[in-house]
């Protein structure tokens, strides 16, 4: 059972470049998140999807675009990326309804110079 | 103003010590309170959960919640080294609101022998 994984693990970006972070989730899973972590700040809330075809945005969505491509896939994108996304970000999904645990993938290091 | 306020620490004790960790929260929305561990360069996994009001004890842990002070705080008790990670508290609101999760900052713990 792979629960969430995220693509590429690791990445290094110039400034300006775009890119696509992946995630797909095999448990069946209503609703799906992106989080950036850095030091200091826990897990920030950038996106999250409650359901197939709906996507809202979270405590900092600047700079970011997502899709909800099915309901195993969410994706984010960084059209231009600047050195202040520099982050570790990760994606998780949950269930919906009572008692229900986040699930999250091993995290995408990435570095934009 | 963030939504969740917590202390990134670092809290550092000696093996065997009770470790309390805490978070308060300005949304009085939120009804579901959750505690997750991270390792480092892991992502974070489900401690504990609790709803509305109240304590839940899970073994060393124990996790209060007094929505009337909007503070949650979770207890460890004869700590052990294998519990140094960091500890961060998470929320959501009931209804429509459930679906966005929001993370305090995570308290980085280390137990040391």
């Amino acid at each position: 059972n792979a629960g969430v994984t995220q693509t590429p693990k690791f990445q290094v970006l110039k400034t300006g470049q775009s890119m696509t972070l992946q995630c797909a989730q095999d448990m069946n899973h209503n609703s799906m998140y992106w989080y950036r972590q850095d030091p200091g700040m826990g897990l920030r809330l950038i996106y999250y999807s409650a359901s197939e075809g709906t996507t809202d945005k979270g405590e900092v969505p600047n700079g970011y675009n997502v899709s909800r491509l099915n309901k195993r896939e969410f994706s984010l994108r960084l059209e231009s990326a600047a050195p202040s996304q520099t982050s570790v970000y990760f994606c998780a999904s949950r269930r919906t309804g009572m008692n229900t645990e986040a699930f999250f993938g091993q995290g995408t290091r990435l570095t934009v110079v | 103003q963030k939504e969740v306020e917590q202390d990134p620490g670092p809290l550092s004790v000696p093996e065997g010590a009770i470790v309390s960790l805490n978070c308060t929260y300005s949304n009085s929305a939120f009804q579901y309170f959750m505690w997750y561990r991270q390792y480092s360069r892991k992502g974070p996994e489900l401690l504990m959960y609790t709803y509305s009001s109240g304590n839940k004890e899970d073994g060393r842990f124990t996790a209060q919640v007094d929505k009337s002070s909007k503070y949650i705080s979770l207890f460890i008790r004869d700590s052990q080294p294998s519990d140094s990670a960091t500890y961060l508290c998470a929320m959501s609101a009931a209804g429509g609101g459930y679906n966005k999760l929001i993370f305090g900052a995570g308290t980085r713990l280390a137990v040391h022998p």
